[in-house]
Formats: C-alpha cells, structure tokens, sequence
C-alpha cells in the first residue's frame, strides 16, 4: 500500500523557519517527481513546489518562490521542504504528494495525497 | 498566471446528475485532471486527463475537455458523493493550477 505520511507541521512566529518531512512507503520513491500542495482550512489548494525523481528540477509557486526550498533523499525515501521567512498567510495544511511521472509537465497529475501536516504562522 | 475558474457551489438531488464546469482559457488543449475532497480527509484523484478514471473510481464519474470548458459529471449521484470538487491543470510555467473548488450538495 502506498503510504505518504508528514510531519513537522506546529506553531511558529512570523520571520522563522519550518522544516516539512514527508515519509514515503509502498512504492519505488525515486520513480517519481514529488509536490507539496497546501491548503488554508475552509479553502481551496494551492500548489506549493515540486521536484522531479532525481532531485535535479525543482519549480515553486511565485508566493513561496525564494522563501521555500523543495529537497528530496532517495536512500531514506523521504521529501522535505523547508520554509523560512514565514508568514501568516503560509499557515495551512501541508499535503505531501506523489506525482505519476519522474517529471512533472502536462502528462502528470497527482496520486495519491498524504493526510497533510499542520503549519500555523502566529506570534 | 493561468486561472481556473469554478462555481463555487452546485445542489444536486439524489438519483441526478452533477455537472461540474472548470473554465480557463483555451482550456480544451490542455489536460485537465480533477480530485475529490470528503470533509476532513485529503484528495482524491477520480479523473485524470480529461476523461480517464483510476481504478475504483465508480463508473458513473465522467469527464470531459473542450474549448474554454472542462466538465466533470456525476451520474446517478449518491449521498457518499457529497464532497469539494478541484479541476488542475499545468500551467505554462511549469506550475500547476488549481480551480476554485466546487461544493457539491446532495439534497
């Protein structure tokens, strides 16, 4: 069974850092691109970043751009992002995602999603 | 950037059918993909371009891409199928988009 599970989500103040981890199971994780895809409780999604299988192409929203970075570690199967300067407009549920495609482009789409990881930006 | 554009609610009454729009422009030459949203749990892929349906996802989900408008459609709706609707494409960008998201009721 394929398995996405984050963490690292909390409470942290304006200007800090986060550091997101998602745990992959169930399949072979270097086969595929992965995304973070966020969501503000009560809203809609909004895609945040993604990297491709090897971790050589990476591509982030314009909000987060230059504040968010998008790593991958093949050999523990794990994604990360890490986020500084937070906002309070970054708080959201934190999606850890597997895109179908070792690159992402108009043929991927996203499947499955984890349960997400909590991020709360307060001072 | 590109945008998609969902109304944001629909009430369907059961034994209907639910038709769901995502409009953008030139939308039909692109591939559209849409998930699924149960109050408290995460996403769900249940069409994926255009039309195509991943295993376990009941046949009466349709899907279909032209012009400036994408539709999903949901035959025969169930009270199991109330949930948030989200239409995603890429953009030009190497971004992808999300709709609006659309709340489906079923009286």
């Amino acid at each position: 069974e394929v398995q996405l599970v984050e963490s690292g989500g909390g409470l942290v103040q304006p200007g800090r850092s986060l550091r997101l981890t998602c745990a992959a199971s169930g399949f072979t994780f270097d086969d595929h691109a992965m995304h973070w895809v966020r969501q503000t409780p009560g809203k809609g999604l909004e895609w945040v970043a993604v990297i491709s299988w090897q971790g050589g192409y990476t591509e982030y929203a314009d909000s987060v751009k230059g504040r968010f970075s998008i790593s991958r570690d093949n050999a523990k199967n794990s994604l990360h992002l890490q986020m500084n300067s937070l906002r309070p407009d970054d708080a959201a549920l934190y999606y850890c995602v597997r895109d179908t495609l070792g690159v992402p482009g108009r043929s991927s789409y996203f499947d499955p999603w984890g349960q997400g990881t909590l991020v709360s930006v307060s001072s | 950037s590109y945008v998609l554009t969902q109304p944001p609610s629909l009430s369907v009454a059961p034994g209907q059918t639910a038709r769901i729009t995502c409009g953008g422009y030139n939308i039909g030459n692109k591939r559209v993909n849409w998930y699924q949203q149960k109050p408290g749990q995460a996403p769900v892929l249940v069409i994926y371009y255009d039309g195509d349906r991943p295993s376990g996802i009941p046949e009466r989900f349709s899907g279909s891409n032209s012009g400036s408008t994408a539709t999903l459609t949901i035959s025969r709706v169930e009270a199991g199928d109330e949930a948030d609707f989200y239409c995603q494409v890429w953009g030009s960008s190497d971004q992808a988009v999300f709709g609006g998201g659309t709340k489906l009721t079923v009286l």
